[in-house]
């Protein structure tokens, strides 16, 4: 089926350094999400994004994190600068639209390791 | 506090035997629940959604839920070491964007 490309799949960074985690969406998906999962916990709502703009973002979403989608490229979450606790798998998910039916869909992960 | 909860941490069921798994929400806006499958290296992919009282069966896998405790199961008969993987259970609320709450997932292992 269609899939949920996430590059790359494994980072390591210093902390204070900036990342940016990229995500192809399926193609004719229009909401995309992020998600946060730290080893051994559950993972967890970051942001979701449509039409160019953030719609909903929960605490975890820090002041040093972005996302954004230009010109249909890739839907990028950028970290700036990192910390140690940024160390986690991110997954990117896309879905057609906004019901309970619709298709979503998640990526492989990045896994990222700051030190 | 954790919205989804799940149970058992870790499963073993013999090949051809029944798999068992357990969630339970705290947030009575949770209209909506899936269960995900996940094997290691890879995404989670949803295995069936579940939106309404009762039972849903597709295939081997039979989806169980009861709104009014916030309770959701989910039973694979005849399981096969390719079910080995980590189940989750996931839950939105009807706020308009499908974000999903899940739990922290429940490792099962099928022996051959």
């Amino acid at each position: 089926g269609p899939k949920v490309l996430q590059i790359p799949s494994h980072q390591i960074i210093d902390m204070g350094q900036m990342v940016t985690l990229n995500c192809d969406p399926v193609s004719n998906h229009l909401y995309f999400y992020w998600y946060k999962q730290i080893l051994g916990q559950q993972m967890e709502f970051l942001v979701n994004f449509y039409n160019g703009k953030v719609m909903e973002k929960s605490k975890l979403f820090k002041d040093q994190f972005s996302v954004e989608r230009p010109d249909g490229s890739y839907f990028t979450l950028k970290i700036q600068p990192t910390a140690l606790e940024d160390s986690a798998v991110y997954f990117c998910a896309s879905s057609l639209d906004r019901t309970a039916n619709s298709d979503y869909t998640f990526g492989s992960g990045t896994r990222l390791l700051v030190i | 506090q954790q919205k989804v909860q799940q149970s058992p941490e870790s499963l073993s069921v013999p090949e051809g035997g029944m798999a068992s798994f357990n969630c339970t929400s705290s947030d009575r806006n949770f209209q909506y629940f899936w269960w995900y499958r996940q094997h290691s290296g890879e995404g989670p992919k949803a295995l069936m959604s579940i939106f309404s009282d009762g039972d849903k069966k597709e295939g081997r896998f039979t989806a169980h839920l009861n709104k009014a405790s916030l309770h959701v199961s989910l039973h694979i008969r005849d399981s096969q070491p390719s079910d080995s993987a980590l189940y989750f259970c996931a839950a939105s609320a009807d706020t308009g964007y499908q974000n999903f709450y899940f739990g922290k997932g429940t490792s099962l292992t099928v022996i051959p």
